[in-house]
């Protein structure tokens, strides 16, 4: 199966940070990477499909970027409603897979 | 609109069977790839199954030969038939759609699971 790791775990930011999640996988996924934001008690929600294409309706704040075996997501400005914990997942294959998870908080 | 509604969580005991059922409404599910994701508490997302809209269906490793996934095309329904409950499944349970490769756009709220003596 491939493992999916993401850094840090915890991430304090203020609001206005540039912020950088990474997301590595133990073998290649070419571009096959999702990106998900999960709020407390509540579904996650897609951000980021074919590890660069935002969803629609996503701010653009929002960018990834990656292939092969190491991701990121950015938030280019944080705001308030972006503390969260965001989640990777990998879809090259089955099982998928998703990252530990990186909880952004204040 | 969009949506999707999980119902059938509960309290099971251990070796138990529990099906869970994911209304969708504003699309059709027999033409999309559906899934069933859980998270155990205070922990992350874990991926249980997809059902192809060709009809093909996978499993985690965690599932296989217990759980099965299926779809009731008629009442654009997905469901998860769960066998031979143990703790380590007490979940939330959430259904979502996955559109062509593209990441899963659609979830419901979920519905929880607990396997507990």
């Amino acid at each position: 199966d491939i493992q999916m790791t993401q850094s840090p775990s915890t991430l304090s930011a203020s609001v206005g940070d540039r912020v950088t999640i990474t997301c590595r996988a133990s073998q290649s996924i070419t571009v096959w990477l999702a990106w998900y934001q999960q709020k407390l008690g509540k579904a996650p929600k897609l951000l980021i499909y074919k590890s660069s294409t935002l969803q629609s309706g996503v701010p653009s704040r929002f960018s990834g970027s990656g292939s092969g075996t190491e991701f990121t997501l950015t938030i280019s400005s944080l705001q308030p409603d972006d503390f969260a914990t965001y989640f990777c997942q990998h879809y090259n294959g089955f099982p998928w897979t998703f990252g530990q998870g990186t909880k952004v908080e204040i | 609109e969009v949506q999707l509604v999980e119902s059938g969580g509960g309290l099971v005991q251990p070796g138990g069977s529990l099906r869970l059922s994911c209304a969708a409404s504003g699309f059709t599910v027999s033409t999309n790839y559906m899934n069933w994701v859980r998270q155990a508490p205070g922990k992350g997302l874990e991926w249980v199954s997809i059902i192809y809209s060709g009809g093909a269906t996978y499993y985690a490793d965690s599932v296989k030969g217990r759980f099965t996934i299926s779809r009731d095309d008629s009442g654009n329904t997905l469901y998860l038939q769960m066998n031979s409950l143990r703790a380590e499944d007490t979940a939330v349970y959430y259904c979502a759609r996955a559109v062509a490769y593209n990441g899963m756009d659609v979830w419901g709220q979920g519905t929880t699971v607990t396997v507990s003596s």
